[in-house]
């Protein structure tokens, strides 16, 4: 799977957008680019994941540049209850039930910190 | 509330102990994965588990083993226990081997004296 870097910690204002970049510059084809958050000592959250497009869900949204080279991560009203690790990361999809394998690799991720 | 239930929430032994983490996935999810996290490691993936089959193996320490139940639930046997082995793990399941959005429990903590 292709490595991410992540900005180590970021801060963002309550009530602002949240924009968390990642770079993969060494994506393949048919890796997709899966976000998730964990809040302190809690279990992994998905967030999001897409492949080329843009996606969006009830939780954040997700940009992905036309060479899929970075992408971001927008949390669009952040709430104190954001503050979290986000882990971006890159890995082949498979939508064939029984198709593929192993587990996500996460790395350090991006603290980030909604201030009051 | 992710649906994946873990049991126990909370373990406290001795080092050379055995140890048992259970874990429910997500109704009609057929993956099962295992995870450690440590406070100087992250979170480590150790062993994933589709159907009732090892599918992939992680950092997996030859002194832990695991096993998919054909309810589908798992169980991650720890032994011989170290003070290293001190960590939370997470069970996370998915509907498929391959999909990538896993659906995490709320841990175990286990603390070993």
């Amino acid at each position: 799977d292709a490595k991410t870097t992540q900005p180590p910690s970021m801060d963002c204002a309550e009530g602002r957008a949240a924009n968390l970049p990642c770079n993969h510059s060494t994506i393949s084809g048919n890796e997709y680019v899966y976000w998730y958050r964990q809040i302190h000592s809690q279990g992994p959250q998905y967030i999001i994941h897409g492949l080329k497009n843009n996606e969006t869900n009830e939780m954040a949204s997700l940009i992905i540049t036309e060479d899929r080279k970075s992408s971001t991560l927008i949390l669009p009203h952040a709430t104190l209850r954001d503050t979290a690790v986000y882990y971006c990361i890159v890995r082949v999809g498979s939508l064939l039930v029984g198709g593929g394998a192993d587990g996500l690799t996460f790395g350090k991720g991006t603290h980030l910190i909604i201030q009051p | 509330d992710s649906g994946v239930t873990q049991t126990p929430k909370h373990l406290i032994t001795a080092t050379g102990q055995r140890v048992t983490l259970r874990c429910s996935p997500r109704s009609g999810d057929l993956s099962v994965y295992w995870y450690q996290q440590s406070l100087d490691q992250g979170l480590q993936f150790l062993i994933q588990y589709y159907n009732g089959e090892e599918r992939a193996k992680g950092n997996i320490l030859e002194r832990f083993s695991a096993q998919q139940f054909p309810d589908l639930h798992s169980e991650l046997n720890l032994s011989s226990l170290e003070l290293g082995d001190s960590a939370l793990y997470f069970c996370a399941s998915s509907v498929a081997a391959g999909r990538g959005e896993l659906f995490f429990g709320e841990g175990s903590r286990l603390t070993v004296l």
